[in-house]
């Protein structure tokens, strides 16, 4: 059974703080696809990276980095000198390869708040 | 180009009634998906269209629970009899019919009953 684990239920950080988001999987599947998405405060899911099972090279786009270790089942995510906007809801989520589409689990989410 | 749009956005119904959600995927997308986040938890998924098949369904509830998606364009998700433990945050997904492709969400659909 796949699984998505997200132990941070909340984190507060002031503004230009670093922050790790934290994300652990658990899948049988030897291919698979890992996701992160924001839900800010408007409602809507906004994709922000999507990384296959088979690149563990780990992106950088502006402030946000990922860190993928499957040694370990981690997908972690990093936000660095964190601004106000960043505030919302982060979701992880675990799909696995299928002749159409994808099928997500997702993790409960970590809300961020940055604080000004 | 539009994205996902999800109608309404709010809905509060009384225990008992019958609400209709609708989504409209982007032009093309013949993936089509259910999810909805109940009480502040996982985002659960409920299912799967492809075109005007459903391709999976395991994840729904209930018979309470019927989703249609006539013509391979829209989709409805009709809940009824409405109950209490049904409120939450209904979110539809569409994708393009490959392999490693993005999905991309709706605002969501934030039912209430009460």
């Amino acid at each position: 059974a796949q699984k998505v684990t997200q132990a941070q239920t909340e984190i507060s950080v002031v503004e230009k703080e670093d922050v790790t988001l934290d994300c652990v999987y658990e899948t049988r599947d030897t291919t698979y696809y890992l996701f992160w998405y924001k839900q800010p405060p408007s409602g809507e899911l906004v994709f922000l990276i999507r990384r296959n099972s088979f690149d563990e090279q780990n992106e950088i786009s502006g402030r946000y980095s990922w860190n993928f270790q499957k040694s370990t089942s981690s997908f972690n995510f990093t936000i660095t000198a964190s601004q106000v906007v960043d505030s919302a809801v982060y979701f992880c989520a675990l799909s696995e390869a299928r002749n159409y589409g994808q099928n997500f689990v997702f993790g409960p989410g970590t809300r961020l708040s940055v604080l000004p | 180009e539009a994205g996902v749009t999800q109608f309404p956005s709010h809905s509060v119904i009384e225990k008992g009634q019958t609400v209709t959600l609708r989504c409209d995927p982007i032009s093309g997308h013949d993936n089509l998906y259910w999810y909805r986040r109940v009480m502040g938890k996982e985002i659960k998924f409920l299912l799967h269209f492809v075109k005007e098949s459903k391709q999976d369904e395991s994840g729904m509830p209930n018979n309470r629970f019927l989703a249609e998606r006539t013509g391979g364009t829209y989709s409805t998700l009709k809940v009824q009899p409405a109950e209490l433990e049904d409120s939450g945050v209904y979110f539809c997904a569409s994708s393009e019919l490959r392999v490693n492709t993005e999905a991309f969400f709706g605002q969501g659909t934030r039912l209430t009953v009460v």
